[in-house]
């Protein structure tokens, strides 16, 4: 597609529950990359992956996050047991490598929110 | 450690009034530097970037910023502001998976 494509925009779940979110990069982008942004702040980064393999993810706050990329396009990443605290805004990203000095290009993200 | 600091939680400037927004980083090599604009309810749109060359560059929407090394800043700057400019900006430095990003400057602007 022309741009990075992330669904849903927006999702309200309950405590406890399971929560995916899908994204779709730009075609032809080998990396991507998933970062969440809290009110007030800048995004932090979560994990990426080049092509199917997540290079790093270091950023993973806990093992109840988890993401995959079956395919080397879209990704999914997926939350466990949610808490209040997941509440943020979760953006995805892509470019066309992961090395310094290549732009990334984000998604509209997807609002979360844990009640 | 590399690090984007941007001094100013928030600014209000008058439309037509000239921008500048700061940023300094913390970087051990040569720096790729990018400026990204996030509208209420949206993603992050890149404005521009600095990779090397000539230090001022121009991006969308009016915006430049000056790229320098002795001051570890790349300030970003509008010489007349417009009401739709009013959003949060984010200096950001690295670029591809070593991309940090500084905790945003919000944009007021008064009629």
């Amino acid at each position: 597609g022309a741009g990075v494509s992330q669904t849903p925009s927006n999702k309200v779940t309950e405590k406890g529950k399971y929560v995916e979110l899908r994204c779709d990069p730009i075609s032809g982008h080998t990396a991507l990359y998933w970062y969440r942004q809290s009110l007030g702040q800048g995004p932090e980064f979560l994990i990426y992956f080049q092509g199917t393999g997540a290079a790093d993810d270091s950023g993973l706050p806990n093992d109840r996050f988890f993401a995959v990329r079956p395919e080397g396009s879209v990704s999914t990443l997926k939350i466990q047991r949610t808490e209040r605290g997941d509440s943020a805004v979760y953006l995805c990203a892509s470019s066309t490598g992961p090395s310094s000095g290549n732009t990334i290009y984000f998604g509209e993200g997807s609002w979360l929110t844990v009640v | 450690a590399q690090s984007v600091t941007q001094p100013d939680i928030h600014i209000t400037v008058s439309e037509g009034a000239s921008l500048e927004l700061r940023c300094n980083y913390s970087y051990g090599a040569t720096p790729y530097l990018f400026w990204y604009v996030q509208s209420p309810g949206q993603g992050l749109q890149l404005l521009l970037k600095y990779f090397s060359g000539d230090t001022l560059v121009q991006g969308i929407k009016g915006f430049e910023a000056e790229f320098k090394r002795s001051q570890s800043s790349f300030n970003l700057r509008k010489p007349s502001v417009h009401w739709s400019d009013a959003a949060e900006y984010f200096c950001a430095v690295g670029g591809g998976f070593k991309t940090i990003f500084g905790a945003g400057t919000r944009l007021f602007v008064k009629a």
